[in-house]
């Protein structure tokens, strides 16, 4: 299986601060990989897949990056809304998804 | 709007089963590909099973042999029928829908559209 690591797993930070969270996978997972938002007691919400591609809805301010086994998740100017905890999860082997641990934003 | 909605979940004693149920509006659970994560409590997400076109499914190694995921095309629902539930199976389940992208002219799927979840607490 395809293992994925984030870093870091927690991060404090202030209201116009920018953002980056770095995702790892075990092996090369070409651009195959998506972002989630999960707020307390929510379901998660996608905001990127294809590693790069801006979900419909989502604000601009959120971009991802990378390809091959590293990734980045940033946010440029942080709003209110966006402390959260932040997963990826790697679709290069759609027969068994994995999710990355996780980086909580508070 | 799409929506999606779990339900069936509850306490369950070790070695037991549960059946959850995931229905949609907006779109056509019964033909949409589909999956189910869960997380259980404080942790992290957790893919469980995925069924694709007819009985194409898949399961997490986890769940593999005791989980089942199928589909009612006459009530447009997707089912998770689990069997010799553990402990460790406690957690919310999510229902999902898989949405098709393709990149460097190979498919691929994200979750886009997840219901609220569904707790399953396994204990004695």
């Amino acid at each position: 299986d395809i293992q994925m690591t984030q870093s870091p797993s927690s991060l404090s930070a202030f209201v116009g601060d920018r953002v980056t969270i770095t995702c790892r996978a075990s092996q090369s997972i070409s651009n195959y990989l998506n972002w989630y938002q999960q707020k307390p007691g929510k379901a998660p919400e996608p905001l990127i897949y294809a590693a790069s591609t801006l979900r419909s809805g989502v604000p601009s301010r959120f971009s991802g990056g990378g390809s091959g086994t590293d990734f980045t998740l940033t946010i440029s100017s942080l709003q209110p809304e966006d402390f959260a905890t932040y997963y990826c999860q790697q679709s290069y082997n759609t027969l068994s998804f994995t999710f990355g641990p996780g980086t909580k934003v508070d | 709007d799409v929506q999606v909605v779990e339900s069936g979940g509850g306490l369950v004693q070790p070695g037991g089963s549960r059946r959850l149920s995931c229905s949609g509006s907006g779109f056509t659970v019964s033909s949409d590909y589909m999956g189910w994560v869960r997380q259980a409590p404080g942790k992290g997400l957790e893919w469980v099973s995925s069924i694709y076109s007819g009985d194409d499914t898949y399961y997490a190694d986890s769940v593999k042999g005791r989980f089942t995921i199928s589909r009612d095309s006459s009530k447009n629902t997707l089912s998770l029928q689990m069997h010799s539930l553990r402990a460790e199976d406690t957690a919310v389940y999510y229902c999902a829908r898989l949405s098709v992208y393709y990149f460097d002219d190979s498919e691929s799927y994200y979750f886009d559209f997840w219901g609220q979840g569904t707790l399953v607490t396994v204990s004695s």
